[in-house]
């Protein structure tokens, strides 16, 4: 089942802070974190592990919340570069491999 | 450092043909991911191949086929092209089957 990513689109001022969230009705086994910019192919911000082991961007963090199954992406000090679609892509226990349903997405425009 | 290659980048076929897709992944990775994207959604993830073996299939009709080579490289064919397979078609390239995933730049299919 997809997960539901939270806001769908989000207004920001460089320098402003933003949280985005992905919450699944199933049990989270890991949560991958994208962003994709319009007409190119979505690129890899982080993945979290259930257990808590994370690989990822420096300047991005995120958190995996087993027992809420929600993971939140949070960005500071937001830069123009930041805008785009993030999507959380989700794999729950039971799936082969990283089939990774993914979000519908949030949009975020970062404004000078 | 070459990334995920996919070709073609553009591709316009008719009702009812069939299409080969190409990806290569980034050297030393040894798992490839399909995911078929529609505009304004998130990826749909379609086959995983981890070693030349299939280690996962999506909720996709049996007109959508791949395969891995022994380089690691891969193909997806779709037989009997229907107008709703025009998409952006993502290839994603991982070390391992649990691993972080990077995609290509995307075919964009259309079929007329």
């Amino acid at each position: 089942q997809q997960p539901v990513q939270s806001p769908q689109a989000v207004i920001l001022r460089e320098g402003e802070d933003a949280v985005i969230n992905c919450s699944s009705s199933k049990a989270l086994y890991s949560v991958h974190w994208y962003r994709q910019k319009h007409g190119e192919a979505p690129v890899f911000l982080m993945i979290l592990l259930k257990g808590g082991e994370q690989k990822g961007h420096d300047k991005i963090s995120a958190s995996f919340n087993e027992k809420k199954q929600q993971s939140s992406l949070y960005l500071t000090a937001s830069q123009l570069s930041y805008s785009g679609t993030y999507f959380c892509g989700i794999t729950n226990r039971g799936n082969a491999g990283n089939m990774l349903t993914f979000g519908g997405g949030t949009r975020l425009m970062v404004k000078p | 450092d070459a990334g995920v290659t996919q070709s073609p980048t553009h591709l316009i076929k008719t009702r009812g043909q069939h299409v080969t897709l190409r990806c290569s992944p980034i050297s030393g990775h040894k798992s490839v991911s399909w995911y078929q994207q529609v505009l304004g959604q998130g990826p749909q993830f379609i086959f995983q191949y981890y070693e030349k073996e299939e280690r996962g299939r999506g909720n996709f009709p049996d007109r959508f086929s791949a395969r891995q080579f022994p380089n690691y490289s891969s193909e997806l064919n779709v037989n009997a092209l229907l107008l709703g397979d025009s998409a952006l078609y993502l290839c994603a390239s991982s070390f391992g089957v649990y691993t972080e995933a990077f995609f290509g730049q995307g075919t964009r299919l259309t079929v007329v």
